[in-house]
């Protein structure tokens, strides 16, 4: 079964500050979600990403599927930012169920 | 773009009361899932839902709970017997037959056992 570490679990920055979110899993997997929890609770998926790298506007994902690794990078972060970032991971390889991260809860102070 | 939806966004009820949460899927999806998170706590899966049967179910997913797709559109999750511990944000999420490992999430439905 799949176990999910993110870190850091809380992270504070400046506006404009480049941002990294990191998740760790422990079992090879087929592709790895990063969602976006706003403060009303609602998810957001960001990105699916099975290799590589994967950019959306200022968002960038990158997965290292031999080291079991991806971070997610927000450039000229904004206030706007501010959620909780999860990673999540299918809980065995070929199961769709996912398994998900504690979150990263990012706060971006103007 | 399509989009999954749920309703209601929020709901209040008494302890021992039937709960029914309904989710649209994305028309053409075929594979269905209800999440749940306790407040302060991770995402849990609860269950899975393809070819109307249950694929697949956590041990969170007891007799108290049950999953039907009533009509082409509708997936429902029914918790027939509300708990205080039941209170949690509840999503629901779907997957396109062509690409089985994305999942489109709903917003999710806040769910409150007094």
């Amino acid at each position: 079964k799949n176990e999910v570490e993110q870190s850091p679990q809380n992270l504070t920055a400046q506006e404009g500050e480049f941002i990294t979110i990191n998740c760790s899993y422990s079992v090879g997997i087929s592709a790895l979600h990063w969602l976006q929890q706003h403060p009303g609770g609602g998810i957001v998926s960001l990105f699916m990403l099975s290799s590589g790298k994967k950019k959306h506007g200022r968002l960038i994902a990158t997965i290292n599927i031999q080291e079991k690794h991806s971070s997610l990078h927000i450039t000229a972060s904004h206030p706007r930012d501010s959620a909780v970032y999860i990673c999540a991971v299918p809980a065995n390889f070929g199961n769709e169920k996912l398994t998900f991260g504690t979150g990263t809860r990012l706060t971006i102070i103007p | 773009e399509p989009e999954v939806t749920q309703t209601p966004s929020h709901q209040v009820t008494q302890m021992g009361q039937e709960v029914i949460l309904r989710c649209v899927p994305i028309s053409n999806h075929l594979y269905f899932y209800w999440y749940r998170q306790i407040l302060g706590q991770k995402v849990e899966f609860l269950v899975s839902f393809y070819n109307n049967e249950i694929s697949e179910k956590s041990e969170i997913f007891d007799d108290q709970f049950s999953v039907e797709r009533p009509d082409g559109s509708n997936f429902t999750l029914k918790i027939r017997s509300t708990k205080l511990e039941d209170s949690a944000m509840y999503f629901c999420a779907s997957t396109p037959p062509e690409i089985t490992d994305t999942q489109y999430f709903g917003p999710g439905t806040r769910l409150t056992v007094l």
